[in-house]
């Protein structure tokens, strides 16, 4: 167990409307991420964070901001929602495990967003 | 060609049987490689990374072609356990994993 929960875990909004996604860590760890999986896509980022008040886009960045203000918190905002963004979101943290050092990530149970 | 390409299934399988999934990737710059596995409305679980030596754990064996950037799970003596989509996952040059859509598997009795 990660120790990695994510809120709300459903929530249905409506087109324009601002939301906020909350992914909490317990264990410290420097690098949190936020992906959002749709059929025929899988899973693909939107934003990471590298510490606190550092963040960088990823693949899928339009529509979305993010904010680290602590090291266990990283949020995910639609400033004004659209239909588009209907997907399962889920935060992922990074580690270190195994020989050689290799980084893997664990996730967040996710949280299912509709738009309508 | 897509970053990371999987064979989307089903496979259909009996219990006891082997089965195989395959996965290219395009940037013959990865480093890291890891199988996922995801249960259906569940998040992404590691199953095991991959290792240039091939590794193995339990009735999971990996395996990882550099030359032809090919990546391959065996599973033996399939469980109804076993069922759910399998992630085959790159390592980005950001740091993000970068996910093939997912081979569906499907053990019945």
């Amino acid at each position: 167990d990660a120790g990695i929960t994510q809120s709300p875990r459903h929530k249905v909004t409506e087109t324009g409307t601002p939301v906020t996604l909350r992914c909490h860590q317990t264990e410290n760890h420097r690098y949190m991420y936020w992906y959002r999986q749709d059929p025929g896509h899988g899973l693909r980022l939107i934003h990471y964070s590298y510490g606190v008040k550092d963040t960088d886009k990823g693949e899928v960045s339009d529509g979305y901001s993010v904010s680290r203000s602590k090291t266990e918190d990283f949020l995910l905002t639609l400033e004004s929602a659209t239909s588009s963004q209907t997907s399962v979101y889920f935060c992922a943290i990074s580690e270190e495990v195994g020989r050689g050092r290799r980084e893997t990530q664990y996730f967040g149970p996710g949280t299912r967003l509709l738009v309508l | 060609r897509k970053e990371v390409e999987q064979d989307p299934g089903p496979f259909n399988v009996p219990e006891g049987a082997t089965v195989a999934f395959n996965c290219t990737y395009s940037n013959s710059a990865s480093q890291s490689f890891f199988w996922y596995r995801q249960d259906c409305r569940k998040e992404p679980k590691l199953l095991m990374s991959v290792y240039s030596s091939g590794n193995e754990d339990g009735r999971f064996t990996a395996q990882l072609n550099r030359a032809s950037q090919y990546i391959s799970l065996l599973i033996r003596d399939s469980k109804l356990s076993d069922s759910a989509t399998y992630l085959c996952v790159v390592k980005g040059s950001q740091g993000n994993l970068i996910f093939g859509k997912g081979t569906k598997l499907s053990v019945k009795p």
